[in-house]
């Protein structure tokens, strides 16, 4: 059964913390996605990665980074947390190759920054 | 924007009843992709239809694909109430190098 996994459900940082969230699949899958979801606003992609090492920006990539050291672990970093980041953080994972496939996503951190 | 816009933003509907959604999208795609979220949860992949499919079945769920008005629709048959959720159609839009853009969602009720 295919899985990905995120470290935390809940979260609750202060205001200027650097937060880490982390994300593992377990389906040797090249892409890895952050996204973040906010009600009315539906997922908005924040960065991907097509490869270890490798890192794309997506639609709002400002005031976060990414990490990924090994294929099956994709990080996503805020390094000062604003209460703006306050929202559903949701990590996916997908294959690559010429068909085109389905991601699978985790099960989401609830971040709030106060 | 290539964001998808689903429509109707929410559907009640009793037990048994079938649910229509539709997705729109504004660029040529490879493939439309529905995926389900239950609250709180993750989004999990429903259907994909591919830019030269018309129509595609999966169990009660009827997905078709018009290219040429650059829409799809979902139906769901039969419903239950545990299909209630919130939908979302994701589009897989040429040169997008595997991401997908998702729309905001539909928020379908079914009253047991």
């Amino acid at each position: 059964d295919v899985k990905v996994t995120q470290s935390s459900r809940y979260l609750v940082k202060r205001t200027g913390e650097k937060v880490f969230l982390e994300c593992v699949q377990d389906m040797d899958h090249e892409n890895m996605f952050w996204y973040r979801q906010d009600p009315g606003l539906g997922l908005r992609l924040i960065y991907f990665s097509y490869d270890v090492k490798m890192k794309e920006k997506g639609d709002i990539p400002e005031g976060y980074s990414v990490s990924r050291e090994k294929k099956e672990r994709f990080s996503l970093i805020l390094e000062s947390a604003s209460t703006n980041q306050t929202s559903m953080y949701l990590c996916a994972s997908s294959a690559t190759g010429t068909g085109w496939y389905e991601q699978y996503f985790g099960p989401g951190t609830r971040l709030t920054v106060t | 924007s290539q964001q998808g816009e689903e429509d109707p933003q929410a559907l009640s509907i009793q037990e048994g009843e079938n649910a229509t959604m539709n997705c729109s999208y504004k660029t040529s795609i490879n493939n439309l992709q529905w995926y389900r979220q239950n609250s709180g949860r993750g989004l999990v992949h429903l259907i994909l239809i591919r830019s030269n499919e018309r129509e595609k079945h999966s169990g009660r769920l009827r997905v078709t694909l018009d290219t040429s008005k650059k829409s799809s629709s979902l139906l769901i048959t039969a419903s239950r109430a545990a299909d209630t959720a919130s939908y979302f159609c994701a589009t897989d839009w040429a040169g997008a190098n595997s991401k997908l853009t998702f729309g905001k969602g539909i928020t379908l009720s079914v009253r047991p």
